[in-house]
């Protein structure tokens, strides 16, 4: 199965540390999504890439954050500077078209 | 601007049907969709619809779309244990982005 990846599942890290977060794409989706998670909350848009192009950024992207696609296929998500707010799921998703399909998520946890 | 709005619990017996209703406000939505999440999971594509449908069946899911009202319902035929999960409702409002709602988490009883 060749579905979204993403790594790692799960990171804990201390407030002031930096996290970097990688996604992998279906193959060929050109198109690349990150957003972000909170306890009952739905997934929020926080940016998107066609091939290396990152397209949009939300405003929930502050300049602690960064994401990268050199090469319009894997996808990195850098927070610098992290803070316990950060804590959350971090969904990558892909597509070609009208379907995103999302991978697994990557669990952020700030103490 | 993008508001979507779902009830957040919904209980039901093992082989009843579950309908979970969504309500959106942007008029210019172009497809809507559902998603499934299970604990510790991502979000698994159920189906979506176009905005000039009003119903689309697949298997065991029934999605039907009111434009007019902006609501939007997904019924679940014969529900089963492994149904037990939370649901969104996203639309899609533009050519690539999804807004979610909240969530609509199922219990399913025996």
């Amino acid at each position: 199965d060749t579905g979204v990846s993403q790594d790692p599942r799960h990171k804990i890290t201390k407030r002031g540390q930096n996290v970097t977060f990688r996604c992998d794409p279906i193959s060929e989706h050109n198109r690349l999504y990150w957003y972000r998670q909170t306890l009952g909350q739905g997934p929020e848009f926080l940016t998107y890439f066609q091939n290396e192009a990152q397209l949009e950024k939300s405003r929930l992207l502050s300049d602690r954050f960064s994401a990268e696609r050199p090469k319009g296929s894997f996808s990195t998500l850098e927070i610098q500077r992290t803070e316990q707010g950060d804590s959350a799921m971090y969904l990558c998703a892909s597509s070609l078209a009208l379907e995103l399909f999302f991978g697994e998520g990557s669990r952020l946890t700030v103490l | 601007g993008e508001d979507v709005e779902q009830s957040l619990f919904l209980s039901v017996r093992e082989g009843d049907s579950s309908v979970i209703n969504c309500t959106y406000t942007d008029s210019s939505s172009t497809y809507l969709y559902w998603y499934k999440q299970e604990p510790g999971a991502g979000l698994q594509l159920l189906t979506y619809i176009f905005s000039n449908m009003d119903m689309k069946q697949d298997q065991r899911l029934t999605v039907l779309l009111n434009k007019k009202d902006k609501h939007l319902s997904l019924r679940i035929a014969d529900t089963q244990t492994g149904d037990s999960a939370i649901y969104f409702c996203a639309e899609r409002a533009n050519d690539y982005k999804l807004s979610f709602g909240a969530g609509t988490t199922v219990t399913v009883r025996a």
